[in-house]
């Protein structure tokens, strides 16, 4: 069964460095986004993607993301200049925008010391 | 964003009992999806529901899209160890672009 998946699972920083968050969507799937968890807290929206282009983005995803499809498979999220409240789970979805439906990835854990 | 709460927050049940759990949205939605995540991975899709007043099942769950448009509920029957997780409603407005989550109701199954 196809499934998003996303690389590293478990990435550790140093405050104001530059991480790059991966995702493989499914291959038919034509809407992308990107959504974090704090620990014990809800799945916050984050931004979607279609077309090539940002469609809606949260307040949480300001100057400091950027989100890009390099290629025909890959989606990726930058954070430029990591902060402390940037640790979280950080989810790649993609849909085919037909039914509706958004599947996520396994997540990688950002960790920011 | 959207404020869209769960109840309960969170379940303590035995195996075998039945569990209902609600999430209501302070605005009108056209999809609501049912999700389950467990410690460490992503949400897995259970339920989708498009429509007001649809009943959805898969296998033992059971999800309803309220008739207001602004709530939807998850029933799972005879509940198992492996049903042990975070359950999140999900929401979406026509035209957008985005889900908004539910704050979560972590079920515990006591075997």
């Amino acid at each position: 069964e196809p499934e998003v998946t996303q690389t590293p699972s478990h990435q550790v920083t140093q405050m104001g460095q530059e991480v790059i968050l991966r995702c493989v969507p499914i291959s038919n799937h034509l809407y992308f986004y990107w959504y974090r968890q704090i620990l014990g807290q809800k799945v916050e929206f984050l931004v979607s993607f279609y077309n090539n282009e940002i469609s809606e983005k949260s307040e949480i995803f300001d100057d400091q993301f950027s989100v890009e499809r390099p290629d025909g498979s890959n989606f990726t999220l930058k954070i430029r200049s990591t902060k402390l409240e940037d640790s979280a789970m950080y989810f790649c979805a993609s849909g085919d925008g037909l039914n509706e439906k958004l599947f996520f990835g396994s997540g990688t854990q950002l960790s920011v010391l | 964003g959207q404020q869209l709460n769960q109840s309960p927050q969170s379940m303590f049940i035995q195996e075998g009992e039945d569990v209902s759990m609600n999430c209501t949205s302070s605005s009108i939605f056209n999809t609501w999806l049912w999700y389950k995540q467990e410690p460490g991975e992503g949400p897995v899709l259970l339920i989708a529901l498009y429509k007001a007043g649809e009943l959805t099942s898969n296998g033992r769950l059971t999800a309803q899209f309220g008739i207001t448009r602004k709530d939807s509920f998850l029933n799972i029957s005879a509940s198992i160890p492996s049903d042990v997780g975070i359950y999140f409603c999900a929401g979406m407005s026509r035209g957008r672009l985005q889900f908004y989550f539910g704050t979560g109701t972590s079920l515990t199954v006591i075997p």
